[in-house]
């Protein structure tokens, strides 16, 4: 089993629709992540948490949130979702800072 | 600020060429760095990472970086590429200090051609 599930892998919904992605973690990490991967644009930050009660902004929050369920539970939400939030979003998770993180597999979110 | 540079958005290698996969950084001090490949559909797969000590490191898959200070860069190695390396890499920078934010690249698409 993957370390680190995404769910779903895939989603396609309409503007103005509230979507939720979910991330579950076994690897008894403390630290969570969502990012946004756009060509070109590379992984931009959305939001992290360092356990469950510290939860901080990212570079691009906006138009997102969070809520850390567990220590192994991560999710994101899009409360309004608009097209240009349409792209891959990546759940990960890692111990300090300068440690690697560890990457779910992503999910494809199509907004039309 | 940190930030990364990966100047290279797409690259192609025949089989069995060499690669170099560059990677310039900025940051103020000396950085963690880092180099992950992310294979269609997948996520991100730590390939290698450099903390401190010896300037080039071993990764997985028979790819190597080097740390170079005097010049910001810490480029990706392959001596012999094999057609399953065709794939996204990303150059990651963390500070040290703070909450060690990381930055990632831009990164870089590799095609190999038989």
């Amino acid at each position: 089993d993957a370390d680190v599930t995404q769910t779903p892998r895939n989603r396609i919904t309409k503007t103005g629709k509230r979507i939720m992605l979910e991330c579950s973690q076994t690897k008894g990490h403390d630290r969570m992540y969502w990012y946004r991967q756009d060509p070109g644009l590379g992984l931009r930050l959305i939001y992290y948490s360092f356990d469950v009660k510290d939860i901080n902004k990212g570079e691009i929050s906006d138009g997102y949130s969070v809520s850390r369920q567990a220590q192994a539970k991560f999710s994101l939400s899009l409360e309004s979702a608009i097209p240009n939030q349409t792209a891959l979003y990546f759940c990960a998770t890692g111990t300090t800072g300068n440690q690697p993180q560890h990457f779910g597999d992503g999910t494809r979110l199509s907004i039309l | 600020a940190q930030s990364v540079t990966q100047p290279d958005i797409h690259i192609t290698v025949s089989e069995g060429a060499s690669l170099e996969l560059r990677c310039n950084y900025s940051y103020g001090a000396t950085p963690y760095l880092f180099w992950y490949v992310q294979s269609p559909g997948q996520g991100l797969q730590l390939l290698l990472k450099y903390f401190s000590g010896d300037t080039l490191v071993q990764g997985i898959k028979g790819f190597e970086a080097e740390f170079k200070r005097s010049q910001s860069s810490f480029n990706l190695r392959k001596p012999s590429v094999h057609w399953s390396d065709a794939a996204e890499y990303f150059c990651a920078v963390v500070g040290s200090g703070g909450y060690q934010k990381v930055t990632f690249g831009t990164g870089t698409k590799l095609q190999v051609i038989p």
